[in-house]
């Protein structure tokens, strides 16, 4: 059982915005552990997608952006596409795991 | 660009030990530590571990430690996941990934490697 916690499944139309969230605790998120998001196409190898919290490596489009804010963090995608649909993960450290990693429980993003 | 070539699929039976691989460069090898996250059937994603190839210092999540072993081969560029005695449950997807801290992000990933454990 992950200690980050993340909707099962989020879901929109093209063009529109979703948010995930990523609720942690005062030993991960909340303690100043930067938060990191990837996503995982179906068949594939995860691929980092914003990292130290709001920072986008790269090629990734400015449609994904990531805020955080006290034992929380949010990934949100604008305007939608239909390539957008993957799992996508948060992941951070915990202090209580002797400062190892975890990742989120993961959620679905469906394009409707 | 870091690039994280794992070796191929594995089949094994219960008990059996079993060592996979990620071969990356010279350089890769030398600067930046080496992780493997596991992925069991259907499941998200688990931390299970980084070693800094440099100096072998390694760290496990502490439900996996004493369960596999992170090693790495300087000479041949490869870092190593490595099970004793092998139950189904470790039925999964392995990947190797690369980050620049032990408690950092994994910025390139390897391909992954499939482990099915049959009794």
């Amino acid at each position: 059982q992950s200690v980050l916690t993340q909707p099962p499944s989020v879901s929109g139309a093209p063009g529109q915005r979703v948010t995930i969230s990523c609720t942690g605790s005062s030993s991960n998120i909340g303690t100043g552990y930067y938060v990191h998001w990837y996503q995982q196409l179906p068949g594939a190898a995860p691929k980092l997608l914003i990292y130290d919290n709001y920072n986008r490596p790269s090629g990734v489009p400015d449609r994904f952006s990531g805020s955080k804010s006290g034992t929380s963090a949010s990934l949100a995608i604008t305007g939608l596409q239909a390539e957008d649909e993957a799992d996508y993960y948060c992941q951070s450290h915990d202090d209580r795991l002797s400062g190892s990693g975890v990742f989120g429980t993961g959620t679905k993003v469906t394009v409707l | 660009e870091v690039q994280l070539v794992q070796s191929g699929a594995e089949v094994k039976e219960s008990g059996e030990s079993l060592k996979i691989s990620c071969k990356t460069s010279r350089h890769t090898f030398s600067t930046y530590w080496i992780g493997w996250v596991r992925q069991m059937p259907g499941k998200g994603l688990e931390w299970m571990g980084i070693i800094y190839p440099g100096d072998s210092d390694s760290r496990y999540s502490p439900s996996l430690r004493g369960q596999v072993t992170i090693s790495a081969d300087r000479s041949i560029s490869t870092v190593f996941l490595q099970w004793s005695s092998l139950k189904v449950s470790d039925t999964a997807m392995y990947y190797c990934a690369s980050t620049t801290e032990p408690r950092g992000f994994f910025d390139y990933w390897g391909q992954g490697t499939l482990v099915t454990v049959s009794s």
